[in-house]
């Protein structure tokens, strides 16, 4: 199957540095990644889709100067947060549509990587 | 984003019982699919629906895509510990909408 990798797993950082977030797709392309945020015992929230070789797509409330996205291949997309504070502490998962289709489906399965643990003290 | 509502939140079940849980929404959506995710670990793909009335598989579980396109269930028969978990339910358009989880406990 489909695999997703995330790194780190877990990062801890002080407040107001910058965190980098990656996402890889290993045995498949992906040209639509797409990153969440999942509260504890919540459901994830989608913050951005990232498409390879142009601007990340945000939802709306999420700041794409502090959430930047850079997918700059078919198997990688990153996250950084910048400027990190402690409201930021969360899981953060990435997803990655495979580019190939099912037939009659316009929607493809996504996959979704290990998720990160962010905490910012 | 929009949220899909997803029953019941949690359960608790006694090993052997059969679990079902649905979804519904107030949106159509061309594909269903149901999630399952352990503590800190990002959801792995259960069951994907692409069709209205598709009623798929996949060892104890079985999904259906509802006939209106706005709801789809999900059944575990013979639950086991190793069932325990957070499930949730996706449909997707341009991009996939989460439900709220329903959170399961399995009681050996």
């Amino acid at each position: 199957g489909a695999v997703v990798s995330q790194h780190p797993s877990r990062v801890i950082c002080k407040s107001g540095t910058s965190v980098k977030i990656e996402c890889r797709s290993l045995d498949f392309q992906a040209t639509t990644m797409f990153w969440y945020r999942q509260f504890p015992k919540q459901s994830l929230m989608l913050m951005a889709t990232s498409n390879e070789g142009s601007k990340a797509t945000y939802e709306q409330g999420v700041e794409k100067d502090k959430f930047l996205i850079n997918h700059a291949s078919l198997t990688l997309s990153t996250l950084t947060v910048t400027s990190a504070h402690p409201e930021d502490s969360s899981f953060y998962i990435c997803s990655a549509r495979d580019a190939r289709t099912r037939s009659g489906a316009l929607e493809n399965e996504q996959f979704f990587g290990p998720g990160t643990r962010l905490t910012v003290l | 984003g929009q949220q899909l509502n997803q029953s019941p939140q949690s359960m608790f079940i006694q090993e052997g019982e059969d679990v079902s849980m649905n979804c519904t929404s107030s949106s159509i959506f061309n594909t269903w699919l149901w999630y399952k995710q352990d503590p800190g670990e990002g959801p792995v793909l259960l069951i994907a629906l692409y069709k209205a009335g598709e009623l798929t598989s996949n060892g104890r579980l079985t999904a259906q895509f509802g006939i209106t396109r706005k709801d789809s269930f999900l059944n575990i028969s013979a639950s086991i510990p190793s069932d325990v978990g957070i499930y949730f339910c996706a449909g997707a358009r341009n991009q996939f909408y989460f439900g709220t989880g329903t959170s399961l406990t399995v009681i050996p």
